[in-house]
């Protein structure tokens, strides 16, 4: 079955970057984008940034340039997202999902990163 | 970067009602239009693509209409699981933007 499995909850000093891992299983990794979102709280999900593991493409948000690098691991089938010079408006949920046709079909579980001094 | 609108933002009603969802784009989307169900803590469930499209497993009481700037979600007799939180996504292009969502709760 179809899993994206996500690295585990970060505290982040302001200034520090983070790094969030997705490990995906049960379809072919460079077959569909892998695209990252985040969901601070009482908002909605906000798109980041995506990356085709099987082209070399990506595309990120115009908000986040500059901070956010995003990358694969193919032998691995896991996708990265660092965003970096955190403040405490990047505290938020962030989710990795498989993107088909621009709609996503399968979600990470998560990772709640919060920044705080 | 197109806008997406969702109303109403709160909806109370009991098991059993009829509810609709609508979600308006600021400017034409086609049918490049996802409905996700979101609870609590958890990742978003997707529901409805192509504005109309029930993905698999989803229960035959969602449905979904639109196109353009207009869409609707309706619920058919909602049941215990369907309280939750309803969100619009437009992937007619980028950046793919969200409603700001539906609240569904118990009257």
């Amino acid at each position: 079955q179809v899993q994206l499995v996500q690295s585990g909850a970060e505290v982040k000093k302001p200034g520090a970057s983070v790094k969030v891992s997705c490990k995906t299983s049960g379809y072919s990794f460079v077959d569909f984008p892998t695209q990252w979102l985040r969901q601070a709280p009482g908002q909605r999900p906000e798109w980041m940034a995506w990356i085709n593991a099987g082209t070399g493409g990506q595309q990120d948000s115009k908000k986040f340039r500059g901070r956010l690098t995003i990358t694969t691991d193919t032998s691995a089938a896991t996708a990265y997202m660092e965003l970096s010079r955190l403040t405490s408006e990047d505290t938020a949920v962030y989710y990795c999902a498989r993107e088909v046709g621009g709609r996503y079909d399968f979600w990470g579980q998560g990772t709640l990163v919060t920044v705080s001094s | 970067d197109i806008q997406m609108t969702q109303s109403p933002s709160t909806l109370s009603a009991s098991v059993g009602d009829r509810v609709t969802i609508t979600c308006r784009a600021s400017q034409t989307i086609s049918i490049f239009l996802a409905w996700y169900q979101q609870k609590p803590g958890k990742a978003p469930k997707l529901l409805i693509s192509q504005a109309s499209a029930l993905q698999s497993g989803v229960p035959s009481t969602f449905s979904g209409s639109g196109s353009g700037t207009e869409f609707t979600l309706t619920i058919n007799s909602l049941q215990p699981d369907d309280f939750a939180t309803y969100y619009c996504q437009q992937y007619n292009s980028y950046p793919f933007t969200f409603g700001p969502g539906t609240t569904v709760d118990i009257k």
